[in-house]
């Protein structure tokens, strides 16, 4: 069965600081996705990546960058010099062709960067 | 801009009665819709979901008597919360899946609704 685990419930940083927001997940197939969405308080969710799991080379956008493991079943995501605007929870989220796309969403991690 | 639209985006209704919100795709045709639903500070949870033309599929422990989906259109699904009560305030949010030439069809969310009865 799939799942989704992101084990940190609650994170504050202090501004500038660099954040590491942690995913593990499970799944039996082999080809899968993975994803990052940003959830502000207005609800919405923002998406943030998307990863193929046949893709396992990090990436970096701005000050936001994403290692892909595949032999520890992590996609963690890692906010450099954090800014009071990235306060918000966020979601790691799984999703495979094979459950005809439905997500199966980590119960996410609610980050406070306080300036 | 948003390429799924919900609608209202928040709504209070009175304990017993009926809201229906909307989950539109704006500029693609969707054949299959996805509803979560999400309480305060937890996760969001699938559940049902929407396939034009057909019934929809509803996850286990969904009443699908109270939470009516029609998806009669490629471009519009409804959730209808039927004899709403307290409990059933949570916020709303659908996805869309498009049909793409990639293996993978592209989901896009909608903004969600707040839904709060009283």
């Amino acid at each position: 069965a799939q799942k989704v685990t992101q084990a940190q419930t609650e994170i504050s940083v202090v501004e500038k600081e660099d954040v590491t927001l942690d995913c593990v997940y499970e799944t039996r197939d082999t080809t899968y996705y993975l994803f990052w969405y940003k959830q502000p308080p207005s609800g919405e969710l923002v998406f943030l990546i998307r990863r193929n799991s046949f893709d396992e080379q990090n990436e970096i956008s701005g000050r936001y960058s994403w290692n892909f493991q595949k032999s520890t079943s992590s996609f963690n995501f890692t906010i450099t010099a954090s800014q009071v605007v990235d306060s918000a929870v966020y979601f790691c989220a799984l999703s495979d062709e094979n459950t005809g796309n439905q997500f199966y969403f980590g119960t996410g991690t609610s980050l406070t960067v306080i300036p | 801009g948003a390429v799924v639209s919900q609608h209202p985006s928040r709504v209070i209704c009175k304990s017993g009665t009926s809201v229906k919100i909307e989950c539109r795709s704006l500029d693609f045709q969707a054949t299959t819709m996805f509803w979560y639903r999400q309480f305060p500070k937890q996760s969001l949870m699938l559940m049902a979901t929407s396939n034009e033309g057909s019934k929809a599929t509803y996850e286990q422990g969904v009443e699908k008597d109270k939470f009516l989906i029609n998806h009669a259109s490629l471009t519009l699904s409804t959730l209808t919360v039927t004899s709403a009560h307290p409990e059933d305030s949570s916020f709303y949010i659908c996805s869309a899946k498009r049909q793409g030439d990639f293996v993978f069809d592209t989901i896009y969310f909608g903004e969600g609704s707040w839904l709060t009865v009283v």
